[in-house]
């Protein structure tokens, strides 16, 4: 069965640095989907990036982008130029290949960011 | 990004009675929904996936007699839960499917719902 682990229950960034969040998973497949959620205060959901495991090439989204190491299995999310408004749940998930799998979900890391 | 709304955002209720949660797609159409229960500071747990026109599969130790799920079309997905009883209260959480070119759907999730029972 596959499973996502995020190691680091809480972390802290000052304004405008730099953070990485750590996510690892476990599965026997060669193709899938990762993404990264936020959850802020307010509790809804939010996708900030997805990667699809075929492409060698790292997601990038404006502020966020991933180190996507298919070996080691790693999938890890760096926050540049970090702003107050990230503050929040960083969820690390995983699905399969196929569109209507589930997704499989790390247990989260809170992330505050100080001014 | 696509939109899921959830209705009602908070709800409380005696022990015993019923509530109905729906979960909408409001600029596409979803085959595919699902329904999460979150406890305080954890991670989300999936309870269900609906499909649209069939019966929900439920995820192991999930009673599908106590949380009855109806996906009767493409942009709405319903959660009751029967006879609730205050180990019942949770923040529940819906997401719909969207699909994309290429078949790289994405899960949007609504803005969840409160439940309390007292």
């Amino acid at each position: 069965a596959q499973t996502v682990t995020q190691s680091q229950p809480e972390m802290s960034v000052q304004e405008a640095e730099t953070v990485t969040l750590s996510c690892t998973y476990d599965t026997s497949e060669s193709d899938y989907y990762l993404f990264w959620y936020k959850q802020p205060p307010s509790r809804q959901m939010i996708l900030v990036i997805r990667q699809e495991a075929y492409k060698q090439q790292n997601a990038t989204e404006n502020r966020f982008s991933v180190n996507f190491q298919k070996a080691a299995k790693s999938f890890s999310l760096k926050i540049s130029d970090s702003q107050l408004g990230d503050a929040a749940m960083y969820f690390c998930a995983y699905r399969a290949l196929y569109n209507t799998d589930k997704l499989i979900f790390g247990t989260g890391t809170r992330l505050q960011v100080f001014p | 990004g696509a939109v899921v709304s959830q209705h009602p955002s908070r709800v409380i209720c005696k022990s015993g009675t019923s509530v109905k949660i729906e979960c909408r797609s409001l600029d596409f159409q979803a085959t595919t929904m699902f329904w999460y229960r979150q406890f305080p500071k954890q991670s989300l747990m999936l309870m269900a996936t609906s499909n649209e026109g069939s019966k929900a599969t439920y995820e192991q130790g999930v009673e599908k007699d106590k949380f009855l799920i109806n996906h009767a079309s493409l942009t709405l997905s319903t959660l009751t839960v029967t006879s609730a009883h205050p180990e019942d209260s949770s923040f529940y959480i819906c997401s719909a499917n969207e699909r994309s070119a290429g078949g790289a759907d994405t899960q949007y999730f609504g803005p969840g719902t409160r439940l309390t029972v007292l």
